[in-house]
């Protein structure tokens, strides 16, 4: 199976809304509801901040919301804040007991 | 408070192994799925393996299936990564991580860099 498809990079202004979209196939994203979504600050481990598509774990603020139509699946980060620069990665769960990742989408606070 | 603390990691030859241990401590391990997850200087996730609480199932990337084996000791608290027949693309910070939810990680390590090279 092929890695996820995310744009290389998104941008959005302090406040602004920005949406990172991750794009697979029915065999993955388009056919579970096991997408999440990881944040990765440079030299630091990652951060879950979405789960099963729309989930948010515990710390996590409600700013980060999670969606998938079909075989895509959707990060929106709202009122964009300086700190959420950062590296942020999809994963979803793939036939036969698999896990993918996209590639990473940079995301740069103007 | 919850810690997992890779060990292991250096420098090995092609063809050559290493083992990779994870200690965790500050919850109730035996509660939890674990994976490796890995990622190339410079480049994205990959995910390696997951095995389950009770050692049963284990899943594995086809980029390692058969050269790289995944355990654990519920005994010491421990996650391990046997790593046979190592490539140059296996170079990477291979970091250890905690199931939380369904097929993701809620509580990752801080990693540990395994660099294959003559």
């Amino acid at each position: 199976q092929s890695a996820l498809t995310q744009p290389p990079s998104a941008s959005g202004s302090p406040g602004q809304s920005v949406t990172i979209s991750c794009t697979g196939t029915s065999s993955d994203v388009g056919g579970y509801n096991y997408v999440s979504w990881y944040q990765q600050h440079p030299g630091k481990a990652p951060k879950l901040m979405i789960y099963e598509v729309n989930k948010r774990p515990s710390g996590v603020p409600d700013r980060f919301s999670g969606s998938k139509s079909g075989s895509t699946a959707s990060l929106t980060v709202s009122g964009l804040q300086a700190e959420d620069e950062a590296d942020y990665y999809c994963s979803s769960y793939a036939d036969s007991n698999k896990l993918l990742f996209g590639g990473g989408t940079k995301l740069t606070v103007l | 408070q919850v810690q997992l603390v890779e060990s292991g990691g250096g420098l090995v030859k092609p063809g050559g192994s290493l083992r990779l241990s994870c200690a965790a401590s500050g919850f109730t391990f035996t509660d939890h799925y674990m994976s490796w997850v890995r990622q190339a200087p410079g480049k994205g996730l990959e995910w390696i393996s997951y095995i389950s609480s009770s050692s049963s199932p284990i899943y594995y990337a086809d980029s390692v299936k058969g050269r790289f084996t995944v355990s654990r000791d519920n005994a010491k608290r421990s996650l391990y990564l046997q790593m046979n027949s190592l490539r140059a693309e296996d170079t990477a910070v291979y970091y250890c991580t905690r199931e939380d939810y369904y097929y993701a990680s809620g509580r990752w390590g801080q990693g540990t860099l395994v660099t294959v090279s003559s």
